[in-house]
């Protein structure tokens, strides 16, 4: 079974500036995906960026990359240039073989102006 | 747009009164889910259709059911609702099972019990 770790609660930056969110999972599988969602307050689960186990580069989209170093099992999203929208729910979640996706238990992001 | 919809998106339902959430999807999807995520908790799965075919977690309480009538729709039904179900629940959709299969969200049904 999978196992998700975020170990930050919360976290505040300042508009402009970027921000790590870390996340950590255990699993014996080969082969994984690791997705990270975004949920604000109106609550819908937003995707925004994946990462495949076999995947040698590490995937960005937009202002959103991943740092994934795959012997540490850990998934790190890096928000560049934080908005005030980014302010919310953010859940790392990973899935193997046919299990379906396991949510971390998140961080909330506070953006400030 | 292609889209998972959930309705309604508040829900109130009395103490042990049968209630059923809906969701229907346009991006004809094999895999329908449900999830329940209490304040401040991680979304947890109760259950997912992969095309008709029903997969309860283990630890999905006898009280959830669910009805996939057709590749759009998807309900979730709780029999008898007790205090602790007050949640948000959320319908998922994915093409496949596979790793590499992102879910789409709907905007989720917040259920409050009386």
């Amino acid at each position: 079974a999978q196992k998700i770790t975020q170990t930050q609660p919360g976290m505040f930056v300042q508009e402009k500036e970027a921000v790590t969110l870390d996340c950590t999972y255990d699993t014996s599988d080969q082969s994984y995906g690791l997705f990270w969602y975004k949920q604000p307050s109106s609550g819908e689960m937003i995707f925004l960026i994946y990462q495949g186990s076999y995947d040698e580069q590490n995937a960005t989209e937009g202002r959103y990359s991943l740092n994934f170093q795959k012997a540490r099992k850990s998934t790190n999203l890096v928000i560049s240039a934080s908005q005030l929208g980014d302010s919310a729910m953010y859940f790392c979640a990973s899935n193997s073989g046919y299990s379906t996706l396991t949510f971390g238990k998140g961080t909330m992001l506070l953006v400030s102006p | 747009d292609a889209m998972v919809i959930q309705n309604p998106r508040y829900q109130v339902t009395q103490f042990g009164k049968p209630v059923t959430l809906s969701c229907s999807q346009t991006l004809n999807h094999n895999v329908m889910y449900w999830y329940q995520q209490k304040s401040s908790q991680a979304p947890k799965l109760l259950f997912h259709y992969y095309d008709k075919d029903f997969n309860n977690e283990a630890d999905t309480p006898d009280n959830f059911q669910s009805r996939r009538p057709n590749t759009s729709f998807c309900f979730l039904d709780i029999r008898s609702p007790g205090l602790g179900d007050a949640a948000m629940y959320l319908c998922a959709t994915s093409r496949d099972r596979t790793t590499n299969e992102k879910l789409f969200f709907g905007s989720g049904t917040q259920l409050s019990v009386l």
